[in-house]
């Protein structure tokens, strides 16, 4: 079946624009995460939804962060202000349910800032 | 609060040798630990994961990976590499009850022929 998709593949934008990342899980898969990947890093969480809890935001690293999660399904991460620091690979994984399940990642959004 | 780490950036090992790619964690409680792969310019793919029950598990392509409580540890193996199995490993861990995931910094493993 189809596996999580992530748009668009690459996004160069000027410091200061805002930015949207869709991300569209798997089907059926209640819990959604993204990631960030800088380069040489791991992968630092940023927020977590599952069902219809109130989203993990605990990862945001400031204000210019948010995400939505539009009827159980899609996902946006948007970025207001972009900053230079903010270039990285955006990760965004689903998975059945919490914990003991393992997470299935899409190809990710390169975003440049220039 | 929960963390883990690859201690090796790079590993380099011989086609047909065996390969380890170690891993540590901590956590506060029990937990539950994972091994992802990433392939050039491709996303990250889960190989396998320890939960409870038998402290060695087996995964996907012939890796396998035992946990160790005692000294917290989560070593990624296979008894002999393939030069297709070069690509960038990560470890992961999550304790019960959190909802994030805690990912190693990646340990490139190189298999040469």
């Amino acid at each position: 079946g189809a596996g999580v998709s992530q748009s668009p593949s690459n996004k160069v934008t000027e410091k200061g624009k805002d930015v949207e990342l869709r991300c569209d899980p798997i089907s059926g898969h209640t819990a959604l995460y993204w990631y960030r990947q800088s380069l040489g890093q791991g992968l630092e969480f940023l927020i977590y939804f599952q069902g219809n809890s109130a989203p993990d935001k605990s990862g945001l690293p400031s204000d210019r962060f948010s995400a939505e999660r539009t009827g159980g399904s899609v996902s946006t991460l948007t970025i207001q202000r972009t900053q230079q620091e903010d270039s990285a690979v955006y990760l965004c994984a689903s998975s059945l349910g919490r914990v003991s399940y393992e997470q299935y990642f899409g190809p990710g959004t390169r975003l440049t800032v220039t | 609060a929960q963390s883990v780490a690859q201690p090796e950036d790079q590993v380099n090992v011989a086609e047909g040798n065996p390969l380890t790619v170690k891993c540590t964690y901590s956590v506060s409680g029990n937990p539950y630990l994972f091994w992802y792969v990433q392939y050039p310019n491709r996303g990250l793919q889960f190989l396998l994961k320890y939960i409870t029950g038998d402290n060695l598990v087996k995964g996907s392509y012939g890796f396998e990976a035992e946990f160790n409580k005692s000294q917290t540890s989560f070593h990624l193996k296979k008894p002999s590499a393939l030069v297709s199995d070069s690509a960038l490993y990560f470890c992961a861990v999550r304790d019960i009850g959190n909802n994030d995931m805690r990912f190693g910094a990646g340990t490139r493993l190189t298999v040469k022929p």
